[in-house]
């Protein structure tokens, strides 16, 4: 398997402007999430899916994120507006059915989004 | 919430020493995993380990769960051992502490 897809791996947008995040999980894997990675904040958990329903999303800063999970294979991460704050590098990480005794999180390549 | 505390913050080495990492949390916890973030950005998942003992080449993590506390070693440390190590806990969601930054010079 090619591992946790993330796309584009690099954004700078200017400040007002709607930011899209791409993620392809690891075939198979029924959680998903998306973290944020600022210098100040560390890793944060912002949202998770579990079977593409959301969980938990007490970590998503304001209603100007939003996250989907429209399907297995996919799932996005929206900021609109964008605003320089939100720059952060955002990961996407999945991992297998809770039930299973042996779960582990696996992370995409990151996001580097600068918001100017 | 549950409080992760790495220590130490950083850690600089020569090529060959050999380190411990400790974390500490405040609560119990369902899981607890290992990660390295490589001078890239990548992060490796290194060990899934809520309890025991684990060992995988060069590194090996022990969490004593009742005491609250795991340690992850690294023997004969190589320069690409360098980057952040993470300790990351769970008990309703994973939470990560703030990482152990290393450096191994030649």
């Amino acid at each position: 398997d090619a591992g946790v897809i993330q796309s584009p791996r690099h954004e700078v947008t200017e400040m007002g402007q709607e930011v899209t995040l791409r993620c392809k999980p690891i075939s198979g894997h029924n959680s998903l999430f998306w973290y944020r990675q600022t210098m100040m904040r560390g890793l944060e958990l912002l949202i998770y899916f579990n079977n593409n329903v959301p969980i938990d999303d007490s970590g998503m800063p304001e209603d100007r994120f939003s996250a989907k999970m429209p399907n297995a294979s996919f799932s996005t991460l929206k900021i609109q507006p964008s605003e320089p704050r939100d720059s952060a590098v955002y990961f996407c990480a999945s991992s297998p059915d809770p039930a299973e005794t042996n779960e582990k999180l696996f992370f995409g390549s990151g996001t580097q989004l600068s918001v100017l | 919430g549950i409080q992760v505390e790495q220590s130490p913050p950083d850690l600089i080495l020569q090529e060959g020493a050999n380190s411990t990492l400790r974390c500490n949390f405040s609560d119990s916890v369902n899981n607890l995993q290992w990660f390295h973030q490589n001078p890239w950005g990548q992060l490796i998942n290194l060990f899934y380990i809520p309890s025991g003992t684990k060992q995988n080449g060069r590194l090996s993590a022990t969490t004593v769960a009742t005491e609250r506390y795991s340690l992850l070693y690294i023997s004969s440390s190589q320069t690409t051992d360098s980057g952040v190590y993470f300790c990351a806990v769970e008990s309703d969601k994973l939470i990560f502490g703030t990482g152990t930054r290393l450096q191994v010079f030649p």
